[in-house]
């Protein structure tokens, strides 16, 4: 059973740029969540999705980010026109129910905007 | 009200000792306080976790103390080992409408010499 699986690991972006960031969840888990990384700092949440709803976007910038987990095929975390304060490291979460606390996460993305 | 405070940000212990990371929290609506534990590259792997009705659990080396009044709980390595050097994140959550939402804390990174 493989694990979650994010890709691409590495990503750059120079600014005004689009950055596509996906995240396929472990089989049978039809819960994602997606975190911020910054250096010297915790996970920070953004979205919470199921298949094809978007649960909780609380964390989430409200201009230029987007999230979607459509019903075939992986979750994707969109991040439009990037600007050097985006570059991070992007994690994914699955879990089967809404517990967010029992996920597992993917390797994450690792973006820098140039 | 929603933060998790977490001490050290830095940690360097002997090989055979013992490893003290504490944390805090304001909200008493958290229920359930997990441990994350990250190595370079690697995605957070849920280590251990608590729940308020107990003052202690304990999982091989590791054992967390948890402080209900005092809003405190912590992370013991017993018998710290190299292997054990990675970036350690304490968190809490609680039953918000339909799922638990997960609050990080800024991590404390642990290097264990020989």
């Amino acid at each position: 059973n493989a694990g979650v699986m994010q890709n691409p690991r590495h990503l750059v972006r120079r600014r005004g740029q689009e950055a596509r960031l996906r995240c396929s969840p472990m089989k049978g888990h039809s819960h994602v969540y997606w975190y911020r990384q910054l250096p010297e700092e915790g996970l920070k949440f953004m979205v919470y999705l199921q298949k094809e709803n978007i649960i909780d976007e609380s964390g989430m910038p409200k201009e230029r980010f987007s999230a979607e987990f459509p019903k075939e095929g992986p979750s994707i975390l969109r991040i439009q026109q990037v600007v050097r304060g985006d570059s991070a490291a992007y994690f994914c979460a699955s879990s089967p129910r809404g517990q967010a606390a029992e996920a597992f996460f993917g390797q994450g993305t690792r973006l820098t905007v140039v | 009200q929603q933060q998790v405070k977490q001490s050290p940000q830095s940690l360097i212990v002997q090989k055979g000792g013992i490893s003290i990371i504490n944390c805090a929290y304001e909200n008493t609506a958290f229920d359930y306080f997990p441990w994350y534990q990250q190595f370079p590259g690697k995605g957070p792997a849920l280590l251990i976790a608590i729940r308020p009705d107990v003052s202690e659990k304990k999982e091989g080396r590791f054992t967390i103390s948890f402080n209900k009044s005092a809003k405190q709980f912590s992370l013991h390595i017993m018998d710290s080992q190299p292997g054990d050097s990675a970036t350690y994140f304490c968190a809490a959550s609680s039953k918000d409408t339909s799922y638990d939402k997960v609050i990080f804390g800024p991590g404390t990174s642990l290097s264990v010499i020989p």
